[in-house]
């Protein structure tokens, strides 16, 4: 079992680029949730999906894009890297129903320039 | 709305000894309450949950926590640290939705740092 898994695990981004952290997960789960998480700050919810072509915001959605074309995938963008979002990322998929937890992948850590 | 509040963003204690990591929430409706524990450079992994019935909850590693409504309080225990408990903690939770469950949109806590001496 595979559950999440999130690639690159490390990036070094010079401000102004782009990219797209990918999250996959195999456990047919209907939500799926990026987070960032800051020293100090915990996680801190960047944009979640209830389903393929439904997305929201979270807590800190400003800067990142999300889209949901499958069940099983779900990348985030950064349009306009900042140093400001120098972060860890941790992408996490639970089902919608039952008493349900959510299953992280190992993180990608984002330096920014 | 929801919040959670952990009490101390460091503890360090030493090995054999109990262990308490505090953790307060604020939620509107029933709360679905969670402890992850983050070892150096992973991801997170849930050490228990508790989301109805029992108060006392067990998890893994030997870690319990329990449910008090009148404190707003799921504060994790140990009664012996092990080394290899160093980690960092993070209480959650999550807020039941209109049909009685809940699913992963998760609020956090900010984290607390175990040290275990020897």
């Amino acid at each position: 079992n595979a559950g999440v898994t999130q690639t690159p695990k490390f990036q070094v981004l010079k401000t102004g680029q782009s990219m797209t952290l990918q999250c996959a997960q195999d456990m047919n789960h209907e939500y799926m949730s990026w987070y960032r998480q800051d020293p100090g700050m915990g996680l801190r919810l960047i944009h979640y999906s209830v389903g393929a072509g439904i997305t929201d915001q979270g807590e800190v959605p400003n800067g990142y894009n999300v889209s949901r074309s499958t069940t099983e995938d779900f990348p985030l963008r950064l349009l306009s890297a900042a140093p400001s979002q120098t972060s860890v990322y941790f992408c996490a998929s639970s089902q919608l129903t039952g008493y349900t937890e959510a299953f992280f992948g190992q993180g990608t850590r984002l330096t920014v320039v | 709305a929801q919040s959670v509040t952990q009490l101390g963003s460091h503890v360090s204690v030493s090995e054999g000894a109990l262990v308490l990591l505090r953790c307060n929430y604020s939620s509107s409706v029933p709360p679905y309450l969670f402890w992850y524990v983050q070892y150096p450079n992973q991801g997170l992994q849930l050490l228990l949950k508790y989301t109805t019935g029992a108060t006392l909850v067990k998890g893994i590693n030997g870690f319990e926590a329990e449910f008090k409504k009148s404190e707003t309080s799921f504060h994790l225990t140990k009664p012996s640290a092990h080394m290899s408990d160093a980690a960092e903690y993070f209480c959650a939770v999550s807020a039941a939705n209109a049909g009685g469950t809940s699913y992963g949109k998760l609020t956090f806590g900010q984290g607390t740092i175990l040290t275990v001496h020897p």
